[in-house]
């Protein structure tokens, strides 16, 4: 069946870049979103579409793709972006949504 | 502005059912999906269907076939899972989305379903 894989966990010192990895086939022909998630809220959109960032977003998130892996990169990580990531994408299969299974992202 | 809240915490028995809904304010309903996305504690999301704002049609993961059925009536969605098992024990959320893309744009507060016998 379609899924999506994620590194479980990364971290990255404060300040550095960091690079948090999905892949699947459903991103052959699909963008991945990106959420994040702090303990006890909501997801956020952070990144859709090629290269998208919704209002408030701060311009040090961006999303890339090559193939069947979607990465969304974090230049200067702060403090503050400590959360759970999620990719998600379309899908040809039966479940039209696929979601990543999450990286947890610490900043050190 | 766009908002989209959820109603509260419920505590269901094993085979019950809960109906959880979503009002929506500060958008046009007809003109997006609303999605509805569960998290068992500890673990990630899982999205469970669909509804057009438009329409009312639907689409249901697989996994949820046969046990959820999801509705709409003036700009609110609803959500009702039958046979609830103990693996049911989630928050649900509702998230609006353009179309039939995967863009979650805006999401509801959650609500806590806890199945216990």
């Amino acid at each position: 069946s379609s899924e999506l894989t994620q590194d479980p966990a990364v971290s990255v010192a404060l300040g550095q870049t960091v690079r948090i990895t999905c892949q699947g086939d459903s991103l052959r022909f699909n963008y991945a979103s990106w959420y994040q998630q702090k303990p006890g809220q909501a997801p956020v959109l952070v990144i859709y579409g090629k290269n998208n960032r919704p209002s408030g977003i701060p311009d040090r998130f961006s999303g890339s793709s090559s193939g069947i892996t979607a990465s969304l990169t974090i230049t200067g990580a702060q403090a503050d972006d400590e959360a759970d990531y999620y990719c998600n994408s379309r899908d040809s299969s039966a479940n039209p949504v696929l979601f990543g299974g999450g990286t947890k992202l610490t900043v050190l | 502005q766009v908002q989209l809240v959820q109603s509260g915490a419920e505590v269901k028995k094993p085979g019950a059912s809960v109906k959880v809904s979503c009002k929506t304010s500060g958008y046009i309903f007809s003109s997006y999906a609303i999605s509805w996305v569960r998290q068992a504690p500890g673990q990630g999301l899982e999205w469970m269907g669909w509804i057009s704002g438009y329409n009312g049609n639907t689409k249901y993961a697989q996994n949820f076939q046969g046990r959820v059925t999801m509705t709409t009536a003036t700009s609110t969605a609803y959500m009702e899972l039958r046979s609830l098992r103990s693996d049911d024990t989630a928050v649900y959320y509702c998230a609006r989305g353009v179309g039939t893309s995967a863009d979650f744009d805006y999401w509801g507060q959650g609500t806590l379903v806890t199945v216990s016998s």
